[in-house]
């Protein structure tokens, strides 16, 4: 079936540093990929999507680009911020799933230090 | 309304006792999804709706996990007989249509369940 991994955390880093959380996937069909974020004592919002091969989503300053070939997305920040710290969940939804229901990653938790 | 809302935001049980979980859609949302948060598991689908159908229940733990949804809106979960492995925070999604994989799922704040 299909599956999300990405990168176990926590990832602790400086202010300004580069961001990168690792995510990959397995699907039957063609999947569109999101990141998903979970800011401390708040719900799921979306952070940014993609929904074909090639693709490029960005918002805030992340970006993350679909990779068919590798079948991989990664989220990549250049410079983070202490206000980036928060729990990132990668997740497809596959036209092979009835509805569209998303498969979530683990999370990866990113603190950031000032 | 403006967003996803759930009730309660909290609730404490006990185990054995049945509980019902609240979710408001997004006004107009024809989609709407319940997953499950756990430290043990991550993130979990548990049921979709389309209207007030559900075509994809494959995410329901046991039968001891049922849901409805009801005018095309307002969906309760529902747990009977309360585990302790059901604690978890329980999360509401709505989408425009549901159809298209590439809608945005936007999520309510959850409702944090602890069975004692």
């Amino acid at each position: 079936g299909d599956s999300v991994t990405q990168m176990e955390g926590p990832v602790t880093l400086s202010e300004e540093a580069f961001l990168t959380i690792n995510c990959t996937y397995t699907a039957t069909g063609y999947p569109s990929l999101f990141w998903y974020v979970q800011y401390p004592g708040e719900g799921l919002q979306l952070l940014l999507k993609a929904t074909k091969a090639d693709d490029k989503g960005s918002n805030k300053g992340f970006e993350a680009t679909y990779r068919k070939e590798t079948t991989s997305f990664h989220l990549e920040k250049g410079s983070v911020q202490v206000s980036d710290s928060a729990v990132y969940f990668c997740a497809l939804s596959d036209l092979g799933n009835q509805g569209g229901k998303l498969i979530f990653g683990q999370g990866t938790e990113l603190s950031v230090k000032p | 309304g403006a967003g996803v809302s759930q009730s309660p935001s909290n609730k404490v049980t006990e185990k054995g006792k049945d509980v019902e979980l609240r979710c408001d859609p997004i006004s107009g949302h024809t989609a709407l999804y319940w997953y499950r948060q756990s430290l043990g598991q991550g993130l979990e689908f548990l049921i979709y709706f389309q209207g007030n159908s559900a075509p994809d229940k494959s995410g329901l733990p046991s039968d001891r996990f049922s849901a409805e949804r009801t005018g095309g809106s307002v969906s309760t979960l529902t747990i009977q007989r309360t585990q302790q492995e059901d604690s978890a925070v329980y999360l509401c999604a709505s989408s425009l249509e549901g159809f298209a994989v590439q809608e945005t799922q936007y999520f309510g704040p959850g409702t944090r369940l602890l069975v004692l």
